[in-house]
């Protein structure tokens, strides 16, 4: 029943590393999205795709890249992590029926930069 | 621009008690209006849905009306449960054909119902 898969739920990287955040969704979605979550502050958009190749910036893109080869998988890099990235980030996906505004996320991944 | 206010918690209730969270949005528009729940260790799921005015979008027990006059969307539960113990966010999107890019969250309120 899965839909939409991160594959680290926990990861601990030092400054200066670059980090690497995989998501898979198997609903053939067309669009996919990254957000971290912060307490006190919501949710907050990173980037989004809507189709292979292609890619967005939302609301906070500084300091992150994404990466979407496959229509499947869409990977959220950190080029130099800093401890001000230490954050949740949540990957989700929207289309097929339940329409292109309702989004099913993965179950997030827990980022801690030292 | 578009914000969602609503109380951030965490809000502690026993067991069967009535819940209500409230959110109250600022829009240029007319948008749709959601209500998303995070269990824990889980990532967000849609618990519930508004398209238009007086709408009232429900599901597990809980409901919200899409309230154009006060600009509000609050979600209520008659008989909460411990299961119910999650953090929930209320979020607009603006266009109602609209990708989710245009959707905005608010901060998220965490409930607590104690046995």
């Amino acid at each position: 029943d899965v839909k939409v898969t991160q594959s680290s739920r926990y990861l601990v990287k030092r400054t200066g590393e670059k980090v690497f955040l995989e998501c898979v969704q198997d609903m053939d979605h067309e669009n996919m999205f990254w957000y971290r979550q912060d307490p006190g502050l919501g949710l907050r958009l990173i980037y989004f795709s809507y189709d292979v190749k292609m890619k967005e910036k939302g609301d906070i893109p500084e300091g992150y890249s994404v990466s979407r080869e496959k229509k499947e998988r869409f990977s959220l890099i950190l080029e130099s992590a800093s401890t001000n990235q230490t954050s949740m980030y949540l990957c989700a996906s929207t289309g097929g029926a339940a329409g292109a505004n309702v989004l099913t996320f993965g179950a997030g991944s827990r980022l801690t930069v030292l | 621009g578009n914000s969602v206010t609503q109380m951030e918690g965490p809000v502690t209730l026993s067991e069967e008690a009535f819940l209500t969270i409230n959110c109250t949005y600022t829009a240029t528009g007319y948008p749709s209006l959601f209500w998303y729940v995070q269990y824990p260790g889980e990532g967000l799921q849609l618990l519930l849905k508004a398209t238009k005015a007086d709408d009232k979008g429900s599901n597990k027990g809980f409901e919200a009306t899409y309230r154009k006059e006060t600009t509000s969307f609050h979600l209520e539960k008659g008989s909460v449960q411990v299961s119910d113990s999650a953090v929930y966010f209320c979020a607009l999107n603006l266009y109602s054909g609209g990708g989710a890019d245009g959707l905005t969250f608010g901060k998220g309120t965490h409930l607590i119902i104690q046995p």
